[in-house]
């Protein structure tokens, strides 16, 4: 019953610094996305993918790259980190973004830059 | 104009109560709808989808007004437990998921 499973689910880092959130998935689904949460700004599409090989950006992705060389991983790197990347992370996924099709969420990472 | 807007409450209401969230959508193309459930520090999980026709799931009724391009979901007899954020998601064929903000509900003893 893993579904999708991210890693760290906490991380602090310096000003600077960079890291990798681990995303996997276990139900072979084409779609994977990476969303930010923020107080008060609800989910933000960061990345997104929708088959290996295939990469897109979503909605604020400055300051992060993805990859996705199999249809099980997707991860997010942080380049450069920034006190305004302090967030919680989730990666989701689902079969394809098709008529019925619902879209479902890692536990998130919270991630802290100071 | 945002894709998706809700009302972000919160919503305080007495346990027994019947309470109802609106969502709106800009998109007219917009084929699949649904409503998620987040609790405090933890990830968004599928409620229930909406269908054209409405539907409903034990306490939870959603339907859809495709002409006002808008859904709704109506809690029954509130429990403390229904305290959350709920989110409305809407679905272009073939595009990304586009989530509301979330309106917050607070059910009291």
């Amino acid at each position: 019953n893993a579904g999708v499973t991210q890693t760290p689910k906490f991380q602090v880092l310096k000003t600077g610094q960079s890291m990798t959130l681990q995303c996997a998935q276990d139900m072979n689904h084409e779609y994977m996305s990476w969303y930010r949460q923020d107080p008060g700004m609800g989910l933000r599409l960061i990345h997104y993918s929708v088959g290996a090989g295939i990469t897109d950006q979503g909605e604020v992705p400055n300051g992060y790259n993805v990859s996705r060389s199999t249809t099980e991983d997707f991860p997010l790197r942080l380049l450069s980190a920034a006190p305004s990347q302090t967030s919680v992370y989730f990666c989701a996924s689902s079969p394809w973004t098709g008529s019925g099709n619902t879209i479902y969420f890692g536990e998130g990472s919270w991630l802290t830059v100071v | 104009r945002k894709e998706v807007e809700q009302d972000p409450g919160p919503f305080n209401v007495p346990e027994g109560a019947t309470v109802a969230f609106n969502c709106t959508y800009s998109n007219s193309a917009s084929q699949s709808f649904f409503w998620y459930r987040q609790d405090c520090r933890k990830e968004p999980k599928l409620l229930m989808s909406v269908y054209s026709s409405g539907n409903e799931d034990g306490r939870f009724t959603a339907q859809l007004n495709r002409a006002s391009q808008y859904i709704s979901l109506l809690i029954r007899d509130s429990k403390l437990s229904d305290s959350a954020t709920y989110l409305c998601v809407v679905i272009v064929y073939g595009q990304n998921f586009v989530f509301g903000p979330g309106t917050r509900l607070s059910v009291l003893p």
